[in-house]
C-alpha cells in the first residue's frame, strides 16, 4: 500500500533563508505523481508543485523547488528566500499510477512551517 | 474561472442526526474527491466521483455516502452523526487524465458534531 511520511511536524525558519521540508514515500507502482499542497489557517489546501516518477529534472516553481532523489524515495520540498506569509501546514501527497488509483491523492501527516521575522 | 466551493463553510449538529455537504467543481472538472482532515488521523480520502459514478472508496464506514450529478456538482452525506466525524471535509475537483492533474481543492467544511 502506498504511503507518505513527514518526518518533522514542525520547523521554523528565518525569513528571507531557505528551508527543506522532507518527505519520504513507499509505493510499489512505477508510474506515480508526487505533489506538494500548502494549508493556511483559511483551510484550503493549495498546489504548489508536481514532480513525475519518469520526470529527470526536478520540479521547480517560482521559490519552491523539489529534491527528488527517486532511489530513497524522497521528495524533499524546498522553499528559497522565505517569507512571513509561507507560515502554514505543508502536505506531500502522492497518487499512483494504477487504473482503479483514480484521481485519489495519499497525504503525508503534515509540517507546520513558521518563518519568523 | 471560479474555483472550487463548497458550502456550507461551518456547520454544528447534534449526534445522531445527519449532514449534507455540498461541494461544486471547476466548469469542466468531471472528477470530485472528497477527504476528511482531523487532527488525529490526518487527511484522508473517502471516495471519488467521476461522471456521476463512484470511482473510488476509502475505508470509511457505510454511514458515509456520496453522489456525483450531471453538473459534476457532488454531495456526501453522512448518517447518524457520531461525535469522531467532527472534521474539516475537503472537496477537490480534477480534470481524470494523467498523472500530473492537480486537484484543487475547495476551502472546506467544517464540521462540529455535539
Amino acid at each position: 500500500a502506498q504511503k507518505i511520511t513527514q518526518t518533522q511536524p514542525g520547523m521554523f525558519v528565518q525569513e528571507k533563508e531557505a528551508v527543506t521540508l522532507d518527505c519520504t514515500y513507499d509505493t510499489s507502482d512505477q508510474s506515480y505523481g508526487l505533489f506538494w499542497y500548502k494549508q493556511p489557517s483559511s483551510g484550503e489546501m493549495i498546489f504548489l508543485i508536481y514532480q513525475g516518477s519518469y520526470d529527470e529534472q526536478n520540479a521547480t516553481e517560482g521559490r519552491y523547488s523539489l529534491n527528488f532523489q527517486k532511489a530513497r524515495k524522497s521528495a524533499n520540498l524546498v522553499i528559497s528566500a522565505s517569507q512571513l506569509g509561507d507560515s502554514a501546514m505543508y502536505f506531500c501527497a502522492m497518487r499512483e499510477g494504477a487504473r482503479t488509483s483514480g484521481s485519489r491523492l495519499t497525504f503525508g501527516e503534515g509540517t507546520q512551517l513558521t518563518v519568523n521575522p | 474561472k471560479a474555483g472550487v466551493t463548497q458550502t456550507p463553510r461551518y456547520l454544528i449538529k447534534t449526534r445522531g442526526q445527519q449532514v449534507t455537504l455540498s461541494c461544486s467543481p471547476i466548469s469542466g472538472h468531471r472528477s470530485v474527491s472528497w477527504y476528511q482532515q482531523t487532527p488525529g488521523q490526518g487527511l484522508q480520502f473517502l471516495f471519488e466521483y467521476f461522471s456521476e459514478t463512484q470511482r473510488n472508496k476509502g475505508n470509511f464506514p457505510g454511514r458515509f455516502s456520496g453522489r456525483q450529478f450531471s453538473n459534476s456538482r457532488s454531495e456526501m452525506n453522512v448518517s447518524t452523526l457520531e461525535l469522531g466525524d467532527s472534521a474539516l471535509y475537503l472537496c477537490a475537483s480534477s480534470q481524470p487524465q494523467g498523472m500530473n492533474t492537480e486537484a484543487f481543492f475547495g476551502q472546506g467544511t467544517r464540521l462540529t458534531v455535539v
